[in-house]
């Protein structure tokens, strides 16, 4: 199993619908990340979690939220979807280690369609 | 917003020669960071070189940062199509938690 699980992987819906994304983690790291990917745009930090009390916005959360279930789950939540949330997600996660920085290790991907 | 740009934003090569990739950024940093993303999937980590190393090699790749000029390049030595992907860096900045991604550069390896 993948260190770093995304469901679902791809998803078609409608504008102003519900979507969740979920990830899940067996790594045992603390920090868990939701990154959007655009063409062209690289990678844009949406929101980030250093334990399940924490939580903080990333530089795009606008039309986001998130949920820190458990220290191995983190959901990303679009409460009514628009056209423009069309993207690649990706959730990651990290722990310092003992490099004392920020290695990412990131799932595979959900692809979200907004139509 | 962006911190680090890659350039060029696209290179094609044949096989055996050897990528090289290079990524700018605008403030001080603590490390960057070089990931790799095959087409549609995650992005996998493939080096860090922290700000007060000038150079780091693993395998075929070679890091190099030059802080005063806030730049760092990679360096694909003997090139394989399975080098074909798009290449992230990425910086770590002060105290911040967060890391700070490229736009990346495309890499083509022709067979």
């Amino acid at each position: 199993d993948a260190d770093v699980t995304q469901t679902p992987r791809n998803r078609i819906t409608k504008t102003g619908k519900r979507i969740m994304l979920e990830c899940s983690q067996t790594k045992g790291h603390d920090r868990m990340y939701w990154y959007r990917q655009d063409p062209g745009l690289g990678l844009r930090l949406i929101y980030y979690s250093f334990d399940v009390k924490d939580i903080n916005k990333g530089e795009i959360s606008d039309g986001y939220s998130v949920s820190r279930q458990a220290q191995a789950k983190f959901s990303l939540s679009l409460e009514s979807a628009i056209p423009n949330q069309t993207a690649l997600y990706f959730c990651a996660t990290s722990d310092r280690g003992r490099s004392g920085a920020n290695v990412l290790t990131f799932g595979a991907g959900s692809r979200l369609t907004v139509l | 917003s962006q911190q680090g740009e890659e350039d060029p934003q696209a290179l094609s090569i044949q096989e055996g020669e050897n990528a090289t990739m290079n990524c700018s950024y605008k403030t001080s940093i603590n490390n960057l960071q070089w990931y790799r993303q095959n087409s549609g999937r995650g992005l996998v980590h493939l080096i860090l070189i922290r700000s007060n190393e000038r150079e780091k090699h693993s395998g075929r790749l070679r890091v190099t940062l030059d802080t005063s000029k806030k730049s760092s390049s990679l360096l694909i030595t003997a090139s394989r199509a399975a080098d074909t992907a798009s290449y992230f860096c990425a910086t770590g900045q002060g105290g911040s938690e967060k890391l700070v991604f490229g736009k990346g550069t495309k890499l083509t390896v022709n067979p």
